[in-house]
């Protein structure tokens, strides 16, 4: 099974600070990868898709990059609704694992 | 709009068994992949099983395999899981999760709010 393993696992940062998470796996996985926020009580929203596709409806200060084996999500310009948790997820062969997840914070 | 509904969690007693269902609305659920993905209190999202537009193709997380059998009725817009030999380690939120696209697996587009499935004695 195919490992993502994301840094840092945790990040604080400052309103309107650009931050970058980075998000490894363990073999190849070509440009099958999702990015997801996730909130508490909330559902995981998709912004990502094939490693750089922005999903509808996504602000475009999200945005994704990385093929093969390493990945990163960078938010430009941090918003107070951005703060939250962060997951990678493969889709190259099953099972479809996450990353541990990366947990924003506000500084 | 699309509408993703889970239901059937509960309070389970270890090696007890439960079915969630999913029932969607808002988009052609025959021409869909499925997912299920759990989150356990205070840790990280886990992929649990996925199923194929037709229910043909499942597959499974290694955690699950052998006691988990995801299925669908596209004639009830409906998907489900059935849990067998629940233990200790399946208690989490439930999540049935829409493919974004019918023919290429690319991500999760829609989410449903989960249903909660407590395994204890």
């Amino acid at each position: 099974a195919i490992q993502l393993t994301q840094s840092p696992s945790s990040l604080s940062a400052s309103v309107g600070d650009s931050v970058t998470i980075t998000c490894r796996a363990s073999q190849g996985i070509s440009g099958a990868l999702a990015w997801y926020q996730k909130k508490p009580g909330k559902a995981p929203n998709l912004l990502i898709y094939d490693a750089s596709s922005l999903q509808s409806g996504v602000p475009s200060r999200f945005s994704g990059t990385g093929s093969g084996t390493d990945f990163t999500l960078t938010i430009r310009s941090l918003q107070p609704e951005d703060f939250a948790t962060y997951y990678c997820q493969q889709f190259n062969s099953f099972p479809h694992s996450f990353g541990q997840g990366t947990n924003l914070e506000i500084k | 709009e699309v509408q993703l509904l889970e239901s059937g969690g509960g309070l389970v007693q270890p090696g007890g068994s439960l079915r969630l269902s999913c029932a969607a609305s808002g988009f052609t659920f025959p021409s869909y992949g499925m997912s299920w993905v759990r989150q356990a209190p205070g840790k990280g999202l886990e992929w649990v099983s996925g199923s194929s537009a037709s229910g043909a193709a499942t597959h499974y997380a290694d955690s699950v395999k052998g006691r988990f059998t995801i299925s669908r009725d596209n004639s009830k817009n409906t998907m489900y899981l059935q849990m067998n030999s629940l233990t200790a380690e399946d208690t989490a939120l439930y999540y049935c999760a829409k493919r974004l696209w019918s023919q290429h697996y690319s991500g999760h587009d829609y989410w449903g709010q989960g249903t909660l499935v407590t395994v204890s004695s």
